[in-house]
């Protein structure tokens, strides 16, 4: 069974902190993403790595993908209220299908 | 093209009552994927299309929900006999032949079953 599992579940920081979360597995993908949801809206990409070790930066966005490919980080550099939102991460695998895997999402909430 | 478009995006509907939900994915898009989506859940895999074959049905789906994507273009989802247990956010999304993973989604469907 492939998992992916999220932490923290839920998180409320103050404007301006930092923050980091997690996205981990014991599955092997062959590339992950990050994607943000506001309430009653679809998910939207934020970036995808593919490459074990991968650094990338969106903005105040930076994204890790681990050495193994089963593992990656989001770190927020002084959030906003506009970051708030369900930080997802998902999975990707060559199967018999192009088959993707979500995990739960840490919710953030950004207080001004 | 703006995007994935669904339409409902809201739909009420009384238990024992058939729905049916229409995706139009971005339109060079050859894969296709319906997911549905909890309060404070990740989406939930239901199927997935590459053109207009149905290759994956996860074995979550109830013989209750049928999808079809004619031409391999708009995908319909139908839930017949609806259930309290299927309301949900029902999102689609497409994505093209290339990194797995990288989809865009549509706003999504809120089915709520009286």
């Amino acid at each position: 069974t492939q998992l992916l599992e999220q932490s923290p579940q839920f998180l409320s920081i103050q404007e301006g902190e930092n923050l980091t979360v997690y996205c981990n597995s014991s599955s092997v993908f062959s590339s992950l993403q990050w994607y943000r949801q506001e309430p009653g809206e679809g998910p939207v990409l934020l970036v995808t790595v593919v490459t074990g070790g991968e650094v990338k930066k969106l903005k105040r966005l930076t994204f890790q993908f681990g050495d193994a490919r089963k593992d990656s980080s989001l770190h927020i550099t002084a959030a906003q209220p506009g970051d708030t939102g369900l930080y997802l991460c998902a999975g990707g695998m060559k199967t018999s299908y192009d088959k993707v895997i979500f995990g739960p999402g840490t919710s953030l909430s950004v207080i001004p | 093209d703006t995007g994935v478009s669904q339409d409902p995006r809201h739909k009420i509907t009384k238990r024992g009552q058939n729905v049916t939900f229409r995706c139009d994915p971005i339109s060079e898009h050859n894969r296709l994927y319906w997911y549905r989506q909890t309060l404070g859940q990740g989406p939930e895999f239901l199927t997935y299309f590459q053109n207009e074959a149905q290759l994956e049905k996860s074995r979550l789906l109830s013989d209750r929900f049928s999808a079809e994507r004619p031409k391999g273009s708009f995908s319909t989802l139908e839930i017949q006999r609806t259930e309290q247990g299927d309301s949900a956010m029902y999102l689609c999304a497409s994505s093209l032949d290339m990194r797995v993973g990288e989809q865009y989604f549509g706003p999504g469907t809120r089915l709520t079953v009286t």
